[in-house]
C-alpha cells in the first residue's frame, strides 16, 4: 500500500532515555515533516525536510534531532526525554515543497509517553 | 505569521442533520490554500476538503462543502446528512502558495480543532 508509515505506534519510556521514531513514505514525495500534537490536540510543526535538506526548524529543543538518510525516510531522535515530551508525533509528506498546496499525507502517529 | 482560529471547541449534531464548523484565519498573503482535516478516534489525519484562495467557487466533496469568504478571512465547513462515522475532531489548516516567500513557505498551520459528535 502507498502510505506514510511510522514506527512504533506506541512508545512508553522513562525520563532521561533516548528514543527514535522512524518514518517512511513510498509516495515518491520530496518533502517530509514532523508535527507534534500536544495533550490539547494542538498540532505544531517541528521540522521539514525537502529532498534530504532541512527547510523548516521551528523552536524545538536541541534534544530533538531529525535525520533524513534519503528523501523517503525522515527519522526523529529524542535525547534525554522529559515528561513534557509526552505527545503524539506525526510524520507527513507532500509531493514537493511547492506541492504542499495539495495538502499533506500523514502517518498514523506515534504516541510517546514519558514516565 | 499566519494564525488559524476555530472558535467552537465542541459541536454536536443529530444523525442525518446538517452542521457547520467555523474557521477564521489571519494572513497578509494573497495566494494560499485552506484545508479541513478530520481526525477520528483512530488518530489518523484525513484530508476532507481543499480550497484554493484564488478560486471564488466553494469546494464541495460529496456531503462536505465549504463557505469561503476571502474578504472576511472565513472558511467554514458544512457537513450535510451527518453520519455516525463523521464523529471526529476537525481541524482547519492554512498554507501559503508556492509564490509566497518567507518563513511560512511550505508550512501547514492548524487551528485548535473542533470536536464533532454525531448522535444517533
Amino acid at each position: 500500500d502507498t502510505a506514510v508509515s511510522q514506527t512504533p505506534k506506541y512508545l512508553v519510556t522513562q525520563m532521561g532515555n533516548d528514543k527514535s521514531i522512524k518514518c517512511e513514505q513510498n509516495l515518491g514525495h520530496d518533502t517530509m515533516y514532523w508535527y507534534k500534537q500536544d495533550s490539547k490536540k494542538f498540532l505544531k510543526i517541528m521540522f521539514s525536510y525537502n529532498n534530504k535538506e532541512l527547510i523548516i526548524n521551528e523552536t524545538v529543543p536541541n534534544r530533538f534531532s531529525p535525520k533524513s538518510p534519503d528523501k523517503a525516510h525522515l527519522n526523529l531522535h529524542i535525547n534525554s526525554l522529559e515528561l513534557g515530551d509526552s505527545a503524539v508525533y506525526f510524520c507527513a509528506s507532500s509531493p514537493r515543497l511547492q506541492g504542499a498546496s495539495l495538502g499533506y499525507t500523514f502517518g498514523s502517529g506515534t504516541r510517546l509517553t514519558v514516565v | 505569521a499566519q494564525t488559524v482560529t476555530q472558535s467552537q471547541p465542541e459541536m454536536s449534531v443529530q444523525e442525518a442533520e446538517t452542521v457547520t464548523l467555523s474557521c477564521t484565519y489571519d494572513t497578509s498573503e494573497n495566494n494560499y490554500y485552506l484545508f479541513w482535516y478530520k481526525q477520528p478516534p483512530s488518530r489518523q489525519m484525513i484530508l476532507v476538503i481543499r480550497q484554493e484562495a484564488y478560486k471564488q467557487q466553494n469546494a464541495t466533496e460529496n456531503r462536505f462543502s465549504v463557505n469561503f469568504q476571502k474578504a472576511a478571512k472565513s472558511f467554514s465547513l458544512k457537513i450535510s446528512d451527518s453520519q455516525l462515522g463523521d464523529t471526529a475532531m476537525y481541524f482547519c489548516a492554512f498554507i501559503p502558495s508556492k509564490n509566497a516567500g518567507g518563513t511560512s513557505y511550505g508550512k501547514l498551520t492548524f487551528g485548535q480543532g473542533t470536536i464533532l459528535t454525531v448522535h444517533p
